[in-house]
């Protein structure tokens, strides 16, 4: 069965600093693997996605994620990040067969920056 | 560029009353989901549907949960008796054969 943990549930960074948020999963199958951002009360907004390919996957507001069979990670990072970055982000695996692709979410990392 | 559309965005319902949550998914999509996230806790899988039945779905989708496509464009998620728990954002999603879902933007359910 797949998993995912993230293991920070916090993660406070100052303003213009790098921030890495950690994602690991588990999965007997090959691996689609995505990051959202949610806002206080909105809704769930796609950072980035890696379905095959590049390892290294660039997404928006500047972050990006590297795809690590061996080590089954998939990292989000950012070099500098803003105050708006400010937010709870969500890892989440599906497997790549047919059929229904659900996603198994993690718990969530907040990130909150400060200036 | 096409997108999931949930209604309501809000509903405050009584406990015990019946709820109707209504999502239109992208047009050429076949794959339906809906999903649930308690407030400050993680997204969790509800069902999944394809090809006008249920395909999957997770122990918190229990007899008080129905899931239709009645008309062909509406994917609805109606819950027969509503519990103080049920409380929470649903968001509904839809897919091709790519593995991608896309989400709506979540219909927030207040039970009272």
């Amino acid at each position: 069965a797949q998993s995912v943990t993230q293991l920070d549930s916090q993660v406070p960074v100052f303003e213009e600093a790098p921030v890495e948020l950690r994602c690991n999963y588990s999965s007997s199958v090959s691996v689609y693997l995505f990051w959202y951002v949610q806002y206080p009360n909105q809704g769930l907004q796609l950072l980035l996605k890696y379905l095959s390919g590049s390892t290294l996957v660039k997404g928006i507001n500047g972050f990006e994620a590297e795809f690590n069979k061996s080590q089954t990670s998939f990292h989000l990072r950012k070099p500098s990040v803003h105050i708006s970055d400010t937010a709870e982000y969500f890892c989440a695996v599906s497997d790549g067969g047919s059929g229904t692709y659900k996603y198994i979410f993690g718990t969530g990392t907040r990130l909150k920056v400060l200036a | 560029e096409p997108e999931v559309t949930q209604t309501p965005s809000h509903q405050v319902t009584q406990m015990g009353q019946e709820v109707i949550l209504r999502c239109v998914p992208i047009s050429n999509h076949l794959y339906f989901y809906w999903y649930r996230q308690i407030l400050g806790q993680k997204v969790e899988f509800l069902v999944s549907f394809y090809n006008n039945e249920i395909s999957e779905k997770s122990e918190i989708f229990d007899d008080q949960f129905s899931v239709e496509r009645p008309d062909g464009s509406n994917f609805t998620l109606k819950i027969r008796s509503t519990k103080l728990e049920d409380s929470a954002m649903y968001f509904c999603a839809s897919s091709q054969d790519t593995g991608e879902l896309f989400f709506g933007e979540g219909s927030r359910l207040t039970v009272l």
